[in-house]
């Protein structure tokens, strides 16, 4: 039952272009939203998170949308960099007891 | 401020096996999730420590048991090992902001 969705295993980017990874999520008792990042051989990189009070949260380049009604959460990349090539996830959770991840999104950012 | 560290980072066992795999959360941080990252999949919980107690467990069966030491650091038990059991184990500590995760570079087990 896979309660976070990542539809878009891959996306190429041009460099200096927006880069949008998408989510969407079934359950609606999430109240807690996280993108990280995960280069090879790593452990997955705290991103950027959004409580479901909001609808947008900023930082740096990084740009993460939700829309309630809708399920679906966005991360906008402005101006993508060739170092922002890696996997992107998305993770929700309930209360920050349990976490559920999407199957993730490789970013390739193309100089 | 040290990190998360997982040891060993490589592993293998072979079925029936029992392994042991550990982790050191990041400094002040009291809660501990483990997750199991197969291949091209996302991250799994299995299940969460704060304070030494289990705080949370998902969809995995009895023979993955865990721990969580006065310092907070924590270990992970499977038993019965199966070839399915083959993945990454991630570790990730929380603290204050609790539902900010930050993980450790996993132990890669193979199970033949």
């Amino acid at each position: 039952d896979q309660q976070v969705k990542q539809n878009s295993p891959s996306l190429s980017v041009q460099e200096g272009r927006i880069s949008i990874l998408n989510c969407d999520y079934t359950n609606s008792m999430f109240d807690y939203f996280l993108w990280y990042k995960k280069y090879p051989a790593e452990g997955p990189t705290f991103l950027i998170s959004i409580s479901s009070i909001k609808d947008k949260n900023e930082d740096g380049r990084f740009t993460v949308f939700l829309n309630k009604s809708a399920k679906h959460l966005s991360l906008h990349i402005v101006p993508s960099q060739p170092g922002d090539s890696a996997v992107y996830f998305c993770a929700a959770s309930i209360t920050g007891n349990q976490f559920y991840f999407g199957t993730g999104t490789s970013l390739t950012v193309i100089p | 401020e040290t990190g998360v560290t997982q040891s060993p980072t490589h592993l293998i066992k072979t079925r029936g096996q029992q392994v042991t795999l550990r982790c050191s959360s990041q400094s002040g941080h009291n809660t501990v999730s483990w997750y199991q990252q197969a291949l091209g999949q996302g991250p799994q919980f299995i299940f969460q420590y704060y304070r030494e107690e289990e705080n949370g467990r998902g969809n995995f069966p009895p023979r993955f048991s865990g721990l969580q030491f006065p310092n907070y650091s924590s270990e992970l038990n499977v038993n019965a090992l199966l070839l399915g059991d083959s993945a990454l184990y991630l570790c990730a500590s929380s603290g204050g902001s609790i539902v900010t995760q930050y993980f450790g570079p996993g132990t890669r087990l193979l199970v033949l």
